[in-house]
């Protein structure tokens, strides 16, 4: 069964940094980008960036610039996302998505992450 | 990159045909031929209908369609059925900028 497994809930600090996790499964991200969107509560959906298949590029969305880095470990099919400098803006669902490389859509979603800001 | 503009909610009777409009600008919608746009159930996962402005993955029913004029991008729902209630929204990659989704449209089957 093909699918993204994402690390569990988080609730942190106003400042503080987190780190979510995005392991496939049934499938391997050799030729995947992988992107990170999230979801504020009752609101649309947020791009916020993403990494190239060897790991070696990224692209981030520029009102996250200085804040976000995504890293990947292809060894393990897992997509690492850090947010630091954490504010309650950040409260949201945080999705990981894969897209066929340069097919331009994300067809496979992990499950969510819930990180919670609050002091 | 501001995010592209939906209705905020549309509505209509089993059977009948709505249509959720996304506009952008030349850079995004009216520049590209990568409009996506995802259905999502409350508590679910994002699910693409429409991909590249008007393809279907398989699986999705004929009655989604998609469309493009200028800057603006129109998803259309033919004989509405009850599951197709849910929120759908829109996303355009935007070149050097990444991907900009939609403000997002709620569909209510009355």
């Amino acid at each position: 069964q093909v699918q993204l497994v994402q690390s569990g809930a988080e609730v942190k600090k106003p400042g503080a940094s987190v780190k979510v996790s995005c392991t496939a499964s049934g499938y391997t991200l050799t030729n995947h980008y992988v992107h990170w969107v999230r979801q504020a509560p009752g609101q649309g959906l947020e791009w916020m960036g993403t990494i190239n298949p060897s790991g070696t590029g990224t692209k981030y969305a520029q009102k996250l610039q200085g804040r976000v880095t995504m890293t990947r470990d292809t060894s393990t099919s897992t997509v690492y996302l850090d947010l630091s400098s954490l504010t309650s803006d950040d409260t949201a669902e945080y999705f990981c998505a894969s897209e066929v490389a340069d097919t331009f859509y994300f067809d496979y979603w992990g499950q969510g992450t819930l990180v919670s800001v609050s002091s | 990159q501001s995010a592209l503009t939906q209705p905020r909610s549309v509505s209509g009777s089993p059977g009948q045909s709505v249509t959720i409009s996304c506009t952008g600008t030349s850079s995004d919608v009216g520049y590209h031929e990568h409009v996506t746009w995802y259905q999502q159930h409350p508590g679910k996962v994002p699910k693409v209908m429409i991909y590249d402005v008007s393809k279907r993955p398989s699986g999705v029913p004929d009655r989604f369609s998609g469309s493009k004029s200028g800057n603006t991008a129109s998803l259309t729902i033919s004989g509405l059925q009850a599951e197709d209630e849910a929120d759908y929204h829109c996303c355009s990659y935007a070149g050097t900028y990444g991907y900009v989704f939609g403000t997002g449209t709620k569909v209510t089957v009355l």
